[in-house]
């Protein structure tokens, strides 16, 4: 079974440009969670997905960040326009049902500049 | 302030010993949850407890509910177990989202 997986791996822009990431659920998982670690932080939720429904937005900084997960399979996050702050790694996580353990993407270590 | 606190921040072994990591938690829980992440690796989880003690291999972890707090224990630590150990609960609510703890960076020496 392949796991979660994340695209890209890195992304490096400038502020005030846009950059989607992408992540791809384990299949068979419904529920889709976002999160962001940025500098010297710990690792915050940022949305979660239940299919395709935002079940759960409180997480999200600002209406810069739309996320996205049409047909309830992968799901996209994009910044626009992205300033300084958002630099992190941003990690994506599913689970079967949301009483299971997540499993967690490789991240996309994002880096505005 | 944090829901979750880990402590150390930073941990440093000599191959062989026994490492305990401990996480304090400020809220009503479902679940508390140990993970592993290597230097450039992902996530991995190694445990999902909501009582008692649970064991895999080296690694033995273990939960109050009274005190609100775990501890993740390795024994005879292997420079394999380098990586930062993260702790993070699950409310129980519909989203059951993760908070974390800032995470405990162990390095274990040859």
């Amino acid at each position: 079974e392949a796991g979660v997986t994340q695209f890209p791996s890195h992304s490096v822009i400038e502020k005030g440009q846009t950059v989607t990431l992408r992540c791809d659920p384990i299949s068979g998982h419904d529920n889709l969670y976002w999160y962001r670690r940025v500098m010297g932080k710990e690792i915050k939720f940022l949305l979660h997905f239940v299919k395709e429904s935002k079940q759960d937005e409180s997480g999200m900084p600002n209406n810069r960040f739309l996320a996205e997960r049409t047909g309830g399979t992968y799901s996209t996050l994009k910044v626009q326009p992205a300033e300084l702050e958002d630099s992190g790694v941003y990690f994506c996580a599913s689970s079967r049902s949301n009483q299971e353990t997540q499993y967690f993407g490789p991240g996309t270590r994002l880096l505005v500049l | 302030k944090n829901e979750v606190e880990q402590s150390p921040q930073n941990l440093t072994a000599q191959e062989g010993e026994f490492i305990t990591i401990n996480c304090s938690y400020s809220v009503g829980i479902s679940a508390l949850h140990w993970l592993q992440q290597h230097p450039g690796g992902g996530i991995v989880s190694l445990f999902m407890l909501s009582s008692g003690k649970k064991k895999h291999g080296r690694l033995i972890a273990t939960i109050n509910i009274q005190e609100k707090h775990s501890s993740l224990h390795i024994t005879a630590s292997h420079p394999r177990d380098s990586a930062v150990y993260i702790c993070a609960v699950s409310l129980g609510d519909t989203g059951n989202q993760f908070y974390f703890g800032t995470g405990t960076s162990l390095t274990v020496i040859p």
